[in-house]
Order: structure tokens, then sequence, then C-alpha cells
């Protein structure tokens, strides 16, 4: 079993539609909580970064950690074309290295 | 702005020759990495540094080997190129402490024929 999960998809949506992104992980020591966008043929960007549970909100995006589940969550308000990308997300204990999911491949149709 | 720079977006070499990829960041960052990309596999870290002339294996190693001579630059050798090594190559660079994530170059795309 992979420490971090996260679904392939694709998920496909209409502009507009409010998304949900999603990560499950099984270490509990993880404390440090990263989204990721990755753009077709460019490396990753950081989109959100959180540290331990609650949410934190940027603009449009809105980053959630629940670490009694072990799952974290993107949510992407009134999703425009221009956010179709892959999404990675990323955790981290107390050392410097990141655990990645898979990712998830977003597609927002006009 | 601040960023990592790869030296280049598409590569393509010939089986069995020796490959340089380099990395350049200018953000005086502690630690680079160098992961590999391919689709249904994510990002697998084949080496990391956290201080110059310091290097560790990370995941999948066999077959490469890095350098870093100056604390900006870190380089993945590819000592003898194999078709399997077709991939996104990724560098990334963070600072050490709780505050970092990971800053990304734009990857190179090498193609072994």
């Amino acid at each position: 079993q992979k420490e971090v999960e996260q679904d392939p998809g694709p998920l496909s949506v209409p502009e507009g539609a409010i998304v949900s992104l999603n990560c499950t992980y099984s270490n509990s020591a993880f404390q440090y909580f990263m989204w990721y966008r990755q753009y077709s043929r460019k490396g990753p960007e950081l989109l959100m970064y959180t540290y331990s549970s609650g949410n934190k909100e940027d603009g449009r995006f809105t980053a959630q950690v629940d670490k009694s589940s072990k799952y974290i969550s993107l949510f992407i308000r009134d999703s425009q074309p221009s956010d179709s990308a892959t999404y990675l997300c990323a955790m981290r204990y107390a050392g410097n290295m990141l655990t990645f999911g898979g990712g998830t491949r977003l597609m927002v149709k006009p | 702005d601040v960023k990592v720079t790869q030296s280049s977006r598409y590569l393509v070499k010939r089986t069995g020759e020796k490959v340089f990829l380099e990395c350049v960041q200018d953000m005086d960052h502690e630690n680079m990495f160098w992961y590999r990309q391919d689709p249904g596999l994510g990002l697998r870290l084949i080496y990391f540094s956290y201080d110059v002339k310091m290097k560790e294996k990370g995941d999948i190693p066999e077959g490469y080997s890095v350098s870093r001579e100056k604390k900006e630059r870190f380089s993945l050798i590819l000592e003898s190129a194999s078709t399997n090594q077709t991939s996104m190559y990724l560098c990334a660079s963070s600072r050490t402490g709780p505050s970092g994530g990971y800053t990304f170059g734009s990857g190179t795309r090498l193609t072994v024929v």
C-alpha cells in the first residue's frame, strides 16, 4: 500500500463547477500538507501549503486537512478551463522529504 | 522571480551515451532533488543532496549518479543511457526547515533511442 493515495482521474467538469480533489494517507506523523499544480509538459508549482489540521483559503482555492481521518482535500470554486492540469498532493513530517501522491488529472470544459 | 532552471527542455540521446542533466537554483536553497516522472508511476526520487558535495540515494538510483560541487548546481548523470531511462526529469530545491515546499524546474524530457 502506498503511503499517499490519490485517484488518478481524469476528472472532467463543466466550467463554473466546484471541484473536489482528495488524498488519503497512512502515516500519522505527517504534519505539513501541500498541493501542487502541474500543467502539461511543465514542472509542478506550489499551490497551497497548510500545517496540521484545518482549512486554508486562497482566492478560489481551499485546502482542508483532517488528520483524524488522514484525509486532505483541495476545493476549487468557479472552476475555469485554465484550471485544467494535474494536481499533486504532497506531505511530510519534520524532515525535508516530501511524499507525493500520484496526481489527479483535472479537465474543465468550457 | 526565484527559480530552478534546467538546462534543456527536450533532449534526444543514443543508447550507451553518457548524459548530463544540469539544474541551477538561485534561491540559496540547501536541498536539491532529482525526480523522474512517468505516466502511472508518479514522481520517483532518484537522488537528493542536503549540502555541497553531499548526496543520498533515493528510491531508484540505479543507472544514475549525481554531482553537487556548488550549492546552486546539482547535476544528474546517466552513465550509459538506456531506452528505459526515457522519461521526464524534474529537478527541485527547498530550504531546510518546516516552511519549505519544493520549487521545481520546468523539466527535461529525455528520449533515449
